[in-house]
């Protein structure tokens, strides 16, 4: 159970092009979904945090024009690199809350995205 | 906000020998601190998690131990083996949800 499907597994893409990420709960609800980035050998870095049917809450120094989050509902929450550049090029990795009190996340397989 | 860190960045052990991992965190709100391990290109994957209210967890080789008051927490791998080769990840949540990483440990387990 508590399996979160993420889509694309990796993406290449022109430098000024946009390209969405897609997370979906398979089999629970996901009421909050947490977006990562991760650069090569280093850490998990939260970016923003997206609550269903409400705007996304971003961290200090993440652009929220650049890395667009929608969670229109229970089930898929969307990131979408705007205008995607070189320096965008990162793992990017979803998690799902699958606890009822907050405990216990699963994570996404990852997007590799790749700039050119 | 949270802080975590995380020592050592790389360890190196021998097929069968102990591996211990340590993280401190700042926010004596975490509550829930749990343990991922991610191997080359794939996602993290939960090994073992303890919350606030237990200082210790185990499930077989691998177990974890939490020290509230001093706000340290430690991985500690038993009869390691080299598929526990890779990058282990702690972290620490408080009840929004939102997860602070610590910045991984690469065990490599020698045959």
């Amino acid at each position: 159970g508590a399996v979160v499907s993420q889509h694309p597994s990796w993406v290449i893409c022109k430098s000024g092009t946009s390209v969405k990420i897609e997370c979906r709960s398979l089999d629970f609800q996901a009421t909050t979904m947490f977006w990562y980035r991760q650069f090569p050998k280093q850490s998990l870095m939260l970016m923003a945090t997206s609550n269903e049917g409400s705007k996304a809450t971003y961290e200090q120094g993440v652009e929220k024009d650049k890395f667009l989050i929608n969670h229109a509902s229970l089930t898929l929450s969307t990131l979408t690199v705007t205008s995607a550049h070189p320096e965008d090029s990162s793992f990017y990795i979803c998690s799902a809350r699958t606890g009822f009190l907050g405990y216990g996340y699963t994570f996404g397989s990852g997007t590799r995205l790749t700039v050119v | 906000g949270e802080n975590v860190e995380q020592h050592p960045s790389t360890l190196s052990v021998q097929e069968g020998d102990s591996a211990v991992i340590k993280c401190t965190y700042s926010d004596s709100a975490s509550n829930y601190f749990p343990w991922y391990k991610q191997e080359l290109g794939k996602r993290p994957q939960l090994i073992i998690d303890i919350r606030s209210n237990v200082g210790e967890k185990k499930d077989q080789r691998i177990a974890v131990t939490l020290n509230k008051t001093a706000k340290h927490f430690s991985l500690h791998i038993t009869e390691t083996q080299p598929e526990d080769s890779a990058v282990y990840f702690c972290a620490a949540s408080t009840d929004a949800g939102k997860s602070t990483f610590g910045d991984g440990t690469t065990l490599t387990v020698k045959p």
